[in-house]
């Protein structure tokens, strides 16, 4: 069974801060790493996605994966309470174009 | 990215009734995909919308109950069948654009349907 593992939370970090977000999965042959924001009330949108080892970088967002140790995490620079969310990760393992899903990381950014 | 409506946004119906989704996409697109996601819970997977063919369903889903659509590249529907209260969810379709080294999922915006 396939399986992606996040960390429920809430993960709760004061305005400003980093928010460290982290994201394991089994399938070793995993070749497309995602992490969507879902709102309260609305459907997720994607932030970032991430193809090879290493750091990714868009704005205040950097992905980061590691496929030796199976894990890709997201790091979310000068949180804002707009960051506040529930932040899902999510991986392409085979060549059926299907995505695995963790259950989402609740992320709260207090003023 | 694709930009994804559905319709309808939210619907409440009776026990034994039908409701069909319809998701169209602004862009044409190589895959589409149907998600349930209910109260506090993660995504579901039910099908993938195949053009021209017949969809492929999850383990746990089947054609009878949630016949779906995909008469061309912009377009699907979903329609849930004999609903009960256990149907009241979130259904999101998404669409996969790109090569086939992309497998970025962009989402509608959901339906949100209350069975009674």
């Amino acid at each position: 069974q396939k399986e992606v593992e996040q960390n429920s939370g809430p993960l709760s970090v004061p305005e400003g801060a980093i928010a460290s977000l982290n994201c394991t999965y089994s399938d070793r042959v995993s070749q497309s790493f995602f992490w969507y924001r879902q709102y309260s009330g609305k459907s997720p949108e994607l932030i970032m996605s991430i193809y090879s080892n290493g750091d990714k970088e868009d704005g205040r967002f950097t992905a980061q994966l590691n496929k030796a140790s199976q894990y890709v995490s997201l790091l979310i620079r000068d949180s804002q309470p707009s960051d506040s969310a529930t932040y899902l990760c999510a991986v392409n393992t085979g060549n059926n174009r299907k995505l695995i899903w963790g259950l989402g990381t609740s992320l709260a950014v207090n003023p | 990215s694709a930009v994804i409506s559905q319709k309808p946004s939210r619907d409440i119906c009776q026990r034994g009734t039908s409701l069909t989704i319809q998701c169209q996409v602004d862009s044409q697109v190589t895959m589409m995909f149907w998600y349930r996601q209910q109260p506090g819970q993660s995504l579901t997977l039910i099908a993938t919308a195949n053009q021209g063919s017949e969809a492929t369903y999850e383990s746990g889903f089947v054609i009878d109950k949630f016949p779906i659509s995909r008469p061309n590249l912009t377009f699907s529907t979903l329609t849930v069948s004999n609903m009960s209260p256990e149907d009241s969810s979130i259904y999101l379709c998404t669409g996969l654009a790109g090569g086939p080294s992309y497998n970025e999922q962009f989402f509608g915006p959901g339906t949100r349907l209350t069975v009674l």
